[in-house]
């Protein structure tokens, strides 16, 4: 049984647009929620984090909403970049463990 | 500074031969993670480490996966009379201290059993 979902395989958003990746999760005891990138050949990479306590964190052009009533996260991405095309992973962190999705592939149209 | 680094970076090899693949954390890193994950998933905890000594085995598959850390830093994942099932990219994760989700991956390990 899948707790951190990831339902969308793969988005492709204009350069300059809003990238939205969405997330779902099934357990309420989850700590923080985290997402990675990761680009081909290499491993994943830390990009934003959320503590299960807060509903939004910025960084730069990355925002992520968390509403813990629907069980639901999102990553934006404003304003998307060529360089932001990746592989982006949703990951739930409690006692020590990585619970991760399946990943959504970000193609960036220029 | 250098990531965290794995060999090999691929490994084919028969069916019921054994396989050992190594992590390199990033130097001074308390915790070591092993991940396994299958084409089109995430990753997939298998096991952790803090400094030598092991914290968590339940992700392992069964017994014929095992890890070790003697000197708590370089790790050693071995899989013996390897399946094919067991085929998947296996990485490793380091974090500068326990119990953190702040984890900084290796390249991976692709392992092919044919």
């Amino acid at each position: 049984d899948q707790q951190v979902k990831q339902n969308s395989p793969s988005l492709s958003v204009q350069e300059g647009r809003i990238s939205i990746l969405n997330c779902d999760y099934t357990n309420s005891m989850f700590d923080y929620f985290l997402w990675y990138k990761k680009y081909p050949a290499e491993g994943p990479t830390f990009l934003i984090s959320i503590s299960s306590i807060k509903d939004k964190n910025e960084d730069g052009r990355f925002t992520v909403f968390l509403n813990k009533s629907a069980k639901h996260l999102s990553l934006h991405i404003v304003p998307s970049q060529p360089g932001d095309s990746a592989v982006y992973f949703c990951a739930s962190y409690s006692n020590y463990q990585l619970i991760w999705g399946a990943g959504t592939k970000l193609i960036i149209k220029p | 500074g250098a990531g965290v680094s794995q060999s090999p970076r691929y490994k084919v090899t028969k069916r019921g031969q054994d396989v050992a693949l190594r992590c390199d954390p990033i130097s001074g890193h308390v915790s070591l993670y092993w991940y396994r994950q299958a084409l089109g998933q995430g990753p997939e905890f298998l096991t952790y480490f803090n400094y030598e000594a092991q914290q968590d085995k339940s992700g392992l598959p069964n017994d014929r996966f095992s890890a070790e850390r003697p000197e708590g830093s370089i790790s050693t994942l071995t899989i013996q009379r390897t399946e094919q099932r067991d085929s998947a990219m296996y990485r490793c994760a380091s974090s500068p201290r326990p119990d953190t989700y702040e984890q900084y991956f290796g390249p991976g390990t692709r392992l092919t059993v044919t």
